[in-house]
């Protein structure tokens, strides 16, 4: 099946620092990644999605210049989190959908990034 | 646009006694419905998922929901849960549109 790895696992930094989270699918295409936030106990939040070789939309209220996103790649999107900050503290989890294939199709889940601003 | 919502946050049940965890949707436009499941600290698995044809899909784990177009439902079931399966569930349409979710807790 269809696989999508996610690095780091987990992460503690300071404040003020910048944190850079991998999503890779390592067995598929993908032509489009979704990166998305999970708050505890809480549903999946999207933030963007990505497209390779082009920008990143962004879903309302998220800060572009804050989470930067780059799809460098039709393996490879990562997310930046700038200067982050405690509240930025999440759970982090990406996707990615098969290249060609239909709008709506399934989405492969990475097994998220947990991260911690101190 | 399309919607889900899951009518229940949480399912409490005793092991190898039947499940049903409801979601329902709204949409103007082709239904495309996924249940993924949620461990603790990890990503989402995808259980099963409806796209056309048959209205009773099977899953894996033993899960099969049911897209009911007349109701607008598309409710997960499981004849005999197991400890296993305490989890986080959630009902989904196509990409952005994910429910609240449902936690099952399983007691033996």
């Amino acid at each position: 099946g269809a696989v999508v790895s996610q690095h780091p696992s987990r992460v503690i930094c300071k404040s003020g620092t910048s944190v850079k989270i991998e999503c890779r699918s390592l067995d598929f295409q993908a032509t489009t990644m979704f990166w998305y936030r999970q708050f505890p106990k809480q549903s999946l939040m999207l933030m963007a999605t990505s497209n390779e070789g082009s920008k990143a939309t962004y879903e309302q209220g998220v800060e572009k210049d804050k989470f930067l996103i780059n799809h460098a790649s039709l393996t490879l999107s990562t997310l930046t989190v700038t200067s982050a900050h405690p509240e930025d503290s999440s759970f982090y989890i990406c996707s990615a959908t098969l290249a060609g294939a239909p709008v709506g199709e399934t989405q492969y889940f990475g097994p998220g990034t947990r991260l911690l601003v101190l | 646009a399309q919607s889900v919502t899951q009518l229940d946050s949480q399912v409490p049940v005793f092991e190898e006694a039947p499940v049903e965890l409801r979601c329902n949707y709204s949409s103007s436009v082709s239904v495309y419905l996924f249940w993924y499941v949620q461990y603790p600290n990890q990503g989402l698995q995808l259980l099963l998922k409806y796209l056309s044809g048959s209205t009773l899909v099977k899953g894996i784990n033993g899960f099969e929901a049911e897209f009911n177009k007349s109701q607008t439902s598309f409710h997960l079931r499981k004849p005999s849960v197991h400890i296993s399966d305490t989890a986080e569930y959630f009902c989904a349409g196509a990409f952005v549109v994910f429910g609240t979710g449902t936690r099952l807790q399983v007691f033996p």
